[in-house]
């Protein structure tokens, strides 16, 4: 069964960096395009990016370029979500999500999410 | 900024037909691309309900249908139940933004 596990809520105050983690199980990590997807309180769901975990192709969504690193860790089937200064416009639900087969296609397997609360 | 437009709301009475239409251009729908549509419920992650336009998941009820043409893209709910009211994503790929996905701007959907 693939499983998309995600690290657990974090309550940071701003200017604060995080890693946020999301660990597969039940396929070959390596071989399908795993991404991030932001939905902050009350909002809708944005794509933040997207990476390949067998070579570390990474791909950001324009509104996001340059705010948060994406990145993953093949050899412990890990995938990351950075920020080296968090803003209190970060707080935010945030889901890892695997693409089925191939960088155009749907979403097969959700984390649960990862809560993330930004405040002083 | 998504560049898929849906509208925010439609509403229905149970067992009535619902339609949610999702907008894109040619970059993404209209350059061929699969559309894909989720339901979300609050508190728990988005379920895929159609992928490649129309194609529905193994457990997915046949009441919901989607379909594709030109740029835009739409998911048909057919007689309505009080537990399709969620919030609905379109979803496809989008070859201008940097090679990535996007979604659509969400519509909420109301069981009256």
């Amino acid at each position: 069964e693939v499983q998309l596990v995600q690290s657990g809520a974090e309550v940071k105050k701003p200017g604060e960096s995080l890693k946020i983690s999301c660990k597969g199980s039940g396929y070959s990590f390596s071989s399908y395009w795993i991404g991030w997807v932001r939905q902050m309180p009350g909002k809708g769901l944005e794509w933040m990016g997207i990476i390949y975990p067998g070579d570390s192709d990474t791909r950001n969504s324009p509104s996001f370029q340059g705010q948060v690193t994406i990145s993953a860790a093949k050899s412990i089937s890990t995938a990351y979500l950075q920020w080296s200064s968090l803003k209190a416009s970060d707080t935010a639900m945030y889901y890892c999500a695997r693409l089925g087969s191939g960088v155009a296609s749907y979403i097969d397997s959700w984390g649960q999410g990862t809560l993330v609360t930004v405040s002083s | 900024q998504s560049v898929l437009t849906q509208p925010p709301s439609v509403s229905g009475a149970p067992g009535q037909r619902v339609t949610i239409s999702c907008t894109g251009s040619s970059s993404n729908i209209g350059a061929g691309y699969d559309v894909h549509w989720y339901q979300h419920l609050p508190g728990t992650a988005p379920k895929v309900l159609i992928y490649g336009n129309s194609n529905r998941p193994t457990g997915v009820p046949d009441r919901f249908s989607g379909s594709k043409s030109g740029t835009s893209a739409s998911l048909a709910i057919s007689g309505l139940q009080a537990e399709d009211e969620a919030d609905y994503y379109c979803q496809s790929y989008d070859s201008s933004l940097s090679g990535t996905q996007v979604f659509g701007t969400g519509t909420k959907v109301t069981v009256l």
